[in-house]
């Protein structure tokens, strides 16, 4: 099973509303992501977590607050967004521990987020 | 900092063969990986080098040239469903601890026609 499930598909929420998106995957990977993608773009880095503890945070704005349950889960809490932030959330997981450079990420379908 | 130059976008016919260029400039490098991204789904994952040489895999190869900062997907036998972006993306090793993040070129566009 290489399968990154992303929860939900599509997101419309208000700018004052709270939310959560879902992340799971079930490879045993201990590295999670998340990236946030805008139209036409490449995928952005926020937040790595490794072995759950967070590694990495590409200076995201606090509204956005990533939370890793478990070696399997990923959680990205969601509150007081801005218009600017509608975009498609990805997550990925790969069995990296840096050890190993060549263990690629596997995406999610990711979230299709859009705030009004 | 982080350069990674890719074509924004490439027209080929199908059954020929296309090579989508990347040329890269990073403060480490520790890989590069190759995927694609149909337009409103994941990226899957195509390919990686991390050694000088080229990596085949059915009808995508992959080319990489650390000293020149240089790699490249071949596509060969083009299919409509090859239509896509396709993403160079460099590992980059970091400066506290050996795990690399993963910086993403702006993609090339592939448009495969009849």
């Amino acid at each position: 099973d290489t399968e990154v499930t992303q929860t939900p598909k599509h997101l419309v929420m208000g700018m004052t509303n709270k939310k959560s998106l879902k992340c799971e995957q079930h490879m045993g990977h201990r590295a999670m992501y998340w990236y946030k993608q805008k139209a036409k773009k490449p995928p952005e880095l926020m937040f790595v977590y490794s072995y759950e503890k967070l590694s990495i945070n590409e200076s995201v704005p606090s509204r956005f607050s990533p939370e890793c349950p478990n070696s399997s889960l990923l959680n990205l809490h969601l509150h007081a967004l801005q218009p600017e932030d509608s975009a498609l959330y990805l997550c990925a997981s790969s069995q990296d521990t840096g050890l190993f450079p060549s263990y690629e990420q596997y995406f999610g379908p990711g979230t299709r987020l859009t705030v009004t | 900092g982080q350069n990674i130059d890719q074509p924004t976008e490439m027209t080929a016919t199908e059954g020929a063969i296309v090579q989508i260029n990347c040329t890269y400039q990073t403060s480490g490098f520790n890989g590069l990986f190759w995927y694609q991204q149909h337009a409103g789904e994941a990226p899957t994952f195509l390919s990686y080098n991390v050694l000088d040489g080229l990596e085949e895999k059915g009808r995508f190869s992959s080319f990489l040239s650390r000293s020149k900062g240089y790699s490249y997907l071949l596509l060969k036998e083009l299919q409509m469903k090859d239509s896509a972006s396709y993403l160079c993306a460099v590992r980059d090793p970091g400066s506290t601890d050996s795990w690399g993040k993963l910086q993403f070129g702006a993609g090339t566009q592939v448009v495969v026609t009849p």
